[in-house]
């Protein structure tokens, strides 16, 4: 069964950069169609962005120009480098594996990304 | 872009009793495009149901999804202690890709 772990997480001030990790494991990321999805302290689900095996890739309208989504197939590796961070970027940063229609049938952990000055 | 409502917001309900969850879409959406998640405190979503009624591998038979437009149901026939939780409705599909409902907790009575 394959798994994905998070990680690069942190505390950031305002406008700083990060960029999150998704390592995956049992699933080829070059494979699948890869999604982020965040989750704001006690709020509900917000889907960020997701990788096409084609190289295609898509964004929320709320982190367009900011985020950026790629892959490094070598190591089977997921990335989400966020720019100009804001205090609502704060959540929790899970990265998925659609499966069936945008289903997620594998999600990682999560990561903790905290703004705050 | 598709809006997704979930009701009640919060269910009040006793191990052994059953529930009923429902989403409903701001517009006729295929049923493919329609899954349900269950989310523990601390936890990653779990896929319980995609293509609005298909159970998702390890999920148990007391979880059926059914519905098709607009109108969408969760059912846990039996409720277990493990099953308080938050389970939040999606939807896929153009910008934004996925689409997910505010949530409906299920808490023990």
């Amino acid at each position: 069964e394959g798994q994905l772990v998070e990680s690069g997480g942190g505390v950031i001030q305002p406008g700083g950069s990060l960029r999150l990790s998704c390592a995956a494991s049992g699933v080829t990321v070059s494979d699948n169609y890869m999604s982020w999805v965040r989750q704001a302290p006690g709020k509900g689900l917000e889907w960020v962005s997701v990788s096409y095996g084609d190289g295609n890739r898509f964004y929320a309208d709320s982190v367009r120009g900011r985020f950026t989504i790629s892959r490094d197939n070598s190591k089977n590796t997921m990335y989400l480098h966020m720019n100009g961070l804001r205090a609502d970027d704060t959540a929790v940063y899970f990265c998925a594996r659609e499966y069936f229609f945008g289903a997620c049938d594998i999600w990682g952990q999560g990561t903790m990304v905290t703004v705050s000055s | 872009e598709i809006v997704l409502t979930q009701s009640p917001g919060t269910l009040s309900l006793s191990p052994g009793e059953g529930a009923t969850l429902s989403c409903r879409a701001s517009q006729s959406v295929s049923s493919n495009n329609l899954a349900w998640y269950q989310q523990r405190p601390g936890q990653a979503p779990r896929l319980l149901i995609f293509g609005a009624s298909t159970r998702a591998t390890g999920i148990p038979d007391r979880f059926s999804g059914s519905g098709s437009g607009t109108d969408f149901t969760l059912t846990i026939s039996t409720l277990e202690p493990e099953d308080f939780a938050v389970y939040y409705c999606q939807h896929f599909g153009n910008l934004p890709r996925l689409t997910f409902g505010g949530g409906t907790k299920v808490e023990i009575k």
